[in-house]
C-alpha cells in the first residue's frame, strides 16, 4: 500500500535558525509531491512541488526552499527562520483517486 | 490566480440537522475534490467529482459538481458528532503536475 511519512510532528525553533523537514513515500515510483502550508483553521496554500528527482517547482518566493534528492524523499528547508513562517506544514503525494497528505507539522518559530 | 470561495466559513448545527457547504469559483477546474480535516492530521479525501452535473453519494454525504465546473456543493443529512472537522474542496488543474486549488474551509461542528 502507498504510505506517506512526515516528521517531526510539531518543532519549536528560534528566529534565525534553520529547518529541515522530510518526507518520504513508500508503495509507489516516481510520484509527483507536494508541501503545504495551511493557516489555523484555512485552506491550504501550495509551497512546492516536483515531479521528479532534482525537479522543483516554487510557487511562492519566500524564505524557504525545497529539494528532492531521491525519488521518494522531499524535504522543505530554511537557512534562517523568520516569525511569519511559523505554521502547519503538510506533505502530500498524488496518488490515482487524488492527493494522501502526511500528518503534518507544527511548526512554531519563537 | 485561481480562487475558490467556500461558505459557510463556520457552521455550528445540532445532532440530526442537515447542512450545506459551498464552494465558488470563477475558473473552471478539470474536477473538484473534497477533503475532510482533523486538528492535527492532514486532509483525508472523501470524493472526486468530474462532470459538470456529477452527483455522488457517500453514505449522509451528497456532493455535486456545477455543469459548468466551476462551482460545487457538499450536503450531509441528519449531522452527526463524527461529521465535525474542516472540509476543505480542491479544484484540479493540469500543468507539468496536477495541482490542488484548495478552497479557504468550513469548520463544521456538530453538537450532541
Amino acid at each position: 500500500s502507498q504510505t506517506i511519512h512526515q516528521w517531526p510532528a510539531t518543532l519549536v525553533q528560534p528566529v534565525g535558525s534553520p529547518l529541515s523537514l522530510e518526507c518520504t513515500v513508500e508503495g509507489t515510483s516516481n510520484p509527483n509531491l507536494y508541501w503545504y502550508r495551511q493557516a489555523a483553521g484555512r485552506g491550504l496554500q501550495l509551497l512546492f512541488y516536483s515531479v521528479g528527482i532534482g525537479q522543483i517547482s516554487s510557487e511562492v518566493p519566500q524564505n524557504l526552499s525545497a529539494s528532492r534528492p531521491q525519488d521518494r524523499q522531499f524535504i522543505l528547508s530554511s537557512k534562517k527562520l523568520l516569525l511569519s513562517d511559523s505554521g502547519f506544514y503538510l506533505c502530500a503525494f498524488e496518488g490515482f483517486y487524488g492527493y494522501t497528505f502526511g500528518s503534518g507539522t507544527r511548526l512554531t518559530v519563537v | 490566480t485561481q480562487l475558490l470561495e467556500q461558505s459557510p466559513q463556520f457552521l455550528s448545527i445540532q445532532e440530526g440537522e442537515n447542512l450545506t457547504v459551498y464552494c465558488n469559483s470563477s475558473s473552471v477546474f478539470s474536477s473538484l475534490q473534497w477533503y475532510r480535516q482533523e486538528p492535527g492530521e492532514g486532509p483525508v479525501l472523501l470524493v472526486t467529482v468530474v462532470t459538470g452535473g456529477e452527483v455522488k453519494k457517500l453514505k449522509r454525504l451528497t456532493f455535486q459538481f456545477g455543469d459548468a465546473r466551476k462551482d460545487s456543493s457538499l450536503h450531509i443529512t441528519a449531522a452527526q458528532p463524527g461529521d465535525t472537522g474542516l472540509y476543505l474542496c480542491a479544484g484540479v488543474t493540469h500543468g507539468s503536475a496536477r495541482q490542488l486549488t484548495f478552497g479557504s474551509g468550513t469548520q463544521l461542528t456538530v453538537l450532541p
